[in-house]
């Protein structure tokens, strides 16, 4: 059984770019959940998808999208990049929508530069 | 007030001795408490989760949850300097269905 990867390892972008994060759920899971990790703070909430639909948002800008695939995987989608976007991604699959909280284990991480 | 909000470190303890890190949330009607772990320039990793009210224990580490004083706490007994690593506190459900809100996290250090 293969645990969330993540792609890719390492990202730098301009600002005013776009860009595009991959995640692949673990097997059997149907939700993804997305996170931004600033330095030195927890992760943040972006949204999560369940069955191919958003299933929740966080305190973030329209220019944060997603999607899910029909297998699961899912995609974090971000419009004009701006020097604070800098951090780690991570994206994190479950069972079902998890309700009040089944664990999350998070991939490794995308970490994305905007210079 | 945050939402989830931990001890303020950095902490350093001995090698063998009994960290204490604890963290306090503000949604009283929160159902689910995870601690992570995290190496520097790692992702987080979860170490134990923890539902009811009381004490949870896996080995050297003991989760306690008091929903009455919306605190929970994790022990981590005969500390070794591979422990030091960002403690996460994270919490979910009541109103955050379906998300986990982490405090800012606390950094440990065991030295030998």
């Amino acid at each position: 059984e293969t645990g969330v990867t993540q792609s890719p390892t390492h990202l730098i972008k301009t600002r005013g770019q776009q860009v595009t994060l991959r995640c692949s759920s673990q097997s059997g899971h149907n939700t993804v959940s997305w996170y931004q990790q600033a330095l030195g703070q927890g992760p943040q909430f972006i949204f999560q998808y369940y069955r191919e639909e958003e299933n929740g948002r966080g305190n973030f800008p329209p220019r944060f999208s997603g999607l899910q695939f029909p297998n699961y995987s899912s995609e974090l989608n971000v419009n004009a990049l701006e020097l604070d976007d800098s951090a780690l991604y991570l994206c994190a699959s479950s069972l079902d929508s998890g309700g009040a909280g089944s664990p999350l284990h998070f991939g490794n991480g995308t970490r994305l530069t905007v210079t | 007030q945050k939402e989830v909000e931990q001890n303020s470190g950095p902490l350093s303890v001995p090698e063998g001795a009994i960290a204490s890190l604890n963290c306090t949330y503000s949604d009283r009607g929160s159902q689910s408490f995870f601690w992570y772990r995290q190496y520097s320039g790692k992702s987080p990793e979860l170490i134990m989760f923890i539902y009811s009210n009381g004490d949870k224990e896996d080995g050297r580490f003991t989760a306690q949850l008091n929903k009455a004083s919306q605190y929970v706490s994790l022990l981590i007994r005969d500390s070794q300097p591979s422990d030091s690593a960002t403690y996460l506190c994270a919490v979910a459900g009541g109103t955050s269905y379906g998300k986990l809100t982490f405090g800012q996290g606390t950094i440990l250090t065991v030295h030998p």
